[in-house]
């Protein structure tokens, strides 16, 4: 089974200051995939980014980053100089990989509300 | 190209009634995913298919929800009798190689059963 955990509910921050949405994640699989995605006040998921899991680069995208430790099972996402377009609700995401048996099936934790106030 | 396309957007029915909510994949995906999202359950799944055909319905709430995919462009979820609790924004995704390549959401469509 897969279990993906954001363990912050809400984080509320002042524009221009640095965020980082933690995610930590459970799966026997030993490939997988995971993902971010970002649902603003309209309401459609907008994808971030994919990473899997045997490429542990981090990855840095204009104001985003993201750090993916396969150690802890870890893949937390970074805003630096949040702009107020950045209020979302930030949800992480797994799904296996070829031959596991979670293969194709995406599971989303519980997502993260981050408001930026100018 | 267009998307993943949902329709309707926006649904109002009464309690009882046959809601049929339809979702057009991205042309050349051959995964799709039905998922509901609710303040309490999140963003749960649902039900998918890989080349049309149902491979985990683990997540389908109850008899009173079906789903089919008769070919490759056109998916509908179908929930007969509605029930309030019901309501929900229903997503619809899609995906080449079950995932491989990341999934493509639609807009959703929010359900309501009064």
């Amino acid at each position: 089974a897969q279990k993906v955990t954001q363990a912050q509910t809400e984080i509320s921050v002042v524009e221009k200051e640095d965020v980082t949405l933690d995610c930590v994640y459970e799966t026997r699989d030993t490939t997988y995939y995971l993902f971010w995605y970002k649902q603003p006040p309209s309401g459609e998921l907008v994808f971030l980014i994919r990473r899997n899991s045997f490429d542990e680069q981090n990855e840095i995208s204009g104001r985003y980053s993201w750090n993916f430790q396969k150690s802890t099972s870890s893949f937390n996402f970074t805003i630096t100089a949040s702009q107020v377009v950045d209020s979302a609700v930030y949800f992480c995401a797994l799904s296996g990989g070829t031959g596991g048996t979670s293969y194709g099936k995406l599971t989303f934790g519980q997502g993260t509300i981050l408001t930026v106030h100018p | 190209d267009a998307g993943v396309i949902q329709s309707p957007r926006h649904e109002v029915t009464e309690m009882g009634q046959e809601v049929t909510l339809r979702c057009k994949p991205i042309s050349g995906h051959n995964s799709l995913f039905w998922y509901r999202q609710t303040m309490m359950r999140g963003l749960e799944l649902l039900i998918y298919f890989n080349n049309n055909v149902p491979i985990d319905d683990s997540g389908m709430p109850e008899d009173r929800f079906s789903a089919k995919m008769p070919n490759a462009s056109f998916s509908t979820l179908k929930i007969q009798p509605s029930e309030p609790r019901d309501s929900a924004v229903y997503f619809c995704a899609s995906s080449a190689r079950q995932g491989h390549y990341g999934y493509t959401f639609g807009s959703g469509t929010r359900l309501t059963v009064v």
